[in-house]
């Protein structure tokens, strides 16, 4: 398997804009993360999803996030509209039941100037 | 809520050495504990995985211990070799959440 995978790697953007993030997690993983770190507050949990189903948001900081998961295979992380401090590294991770470990993605750096 | 300490938040030996790096969390009612090693600008790489019931871990050079009781676990790396320079991040797992909570990790510099 080739393990999370995330896109873009990279994202520059506006102030204003709106920003889509996308996840294809592991095969058969029936969990699926959300994660954003900064310098400031580490890794921080955004959301987390469970055979795609919306268990936790209570770490989306605000209306402006939102995330989906229309199948077993795919996810969204939506920020509508960025702001200049969204800047951070968003991961993606997933795992297998509630007791294996998660695998992470290589992540998306997100800049928004 | 689940709060991870890890200690110290920086840490420099010379090649050769054994080290320690230390894990503490508050909610005692976890399913697994998770070491991490992060390489600066890269993505979480996972070390070693412990189960609740589990009391160690060990892959190559690196042991890790679980003490559920006091919320406390050890990252012993024997006989560090500059290529171990990384950040190394503790995550628990459990309890009402399902979902890891981190350590703010410790950054380890092995001098050759």
């Amino acid at each position: 398997d080739a393990g999370v995978i995330q896109s873009p790697r990279h994202e520059v953007t506006e102030m204003g804009q709106e920003v889509t993030l996308r996840c294809k997690p592991i095969s058969g993983h029936d969990y699926l993360f959300w994660y954003r770190q900064t310098m400031m507050r580490g890794l921080e949990l955004l959301i987390y999803f469970n055979n795609n189903v919306p268990i936790d948001d209570s770490g989306m900081p605000e209306d402006r996030f939102s995330a989906k998961m229309p199948n077993a295979s795919f996810s969204t992380l939506k920020i509508q509209p960025s702001e200049p401090r969204d800047s951070a590294v968003y991961f993606c991770a997933s795992s297998f039941g509630r007791s294996e470990q998660a695998f992470f993605g290589q992540g998306t750096r997100l800049t928004v100037v | 809520k689940q709060e991870v300490t890890q200690i110290p938040a920086a840490l420099s030996v010379p090649e050769g050495e054994n080290l320690v790096l230390n894990c503490s969390f508050t909610d005692s009612a976890i399913y697994n504990l998770q070491w991490f090693r992060q390489d600066p600008g890269k993505g979480l790489t996972s070390l070693l995985l412990i189960q609740s019931s589990q009391r160690e871990q060990t892959s190559g050079r690196l042991n890790a211990s679980l003490d559920k009781s006091s919320g406390r676990s050890t990252l012993y790396i024997a006989a560090s070799q500059p290529g171990d320079s990384a950040t190394y991040l503790c995550a628990v797992r459990g309890g009402s959440a399902r979902q890891l909570t981190f350590g703010s990790g410790t950054q380890l510099t092995v001098l050759p």
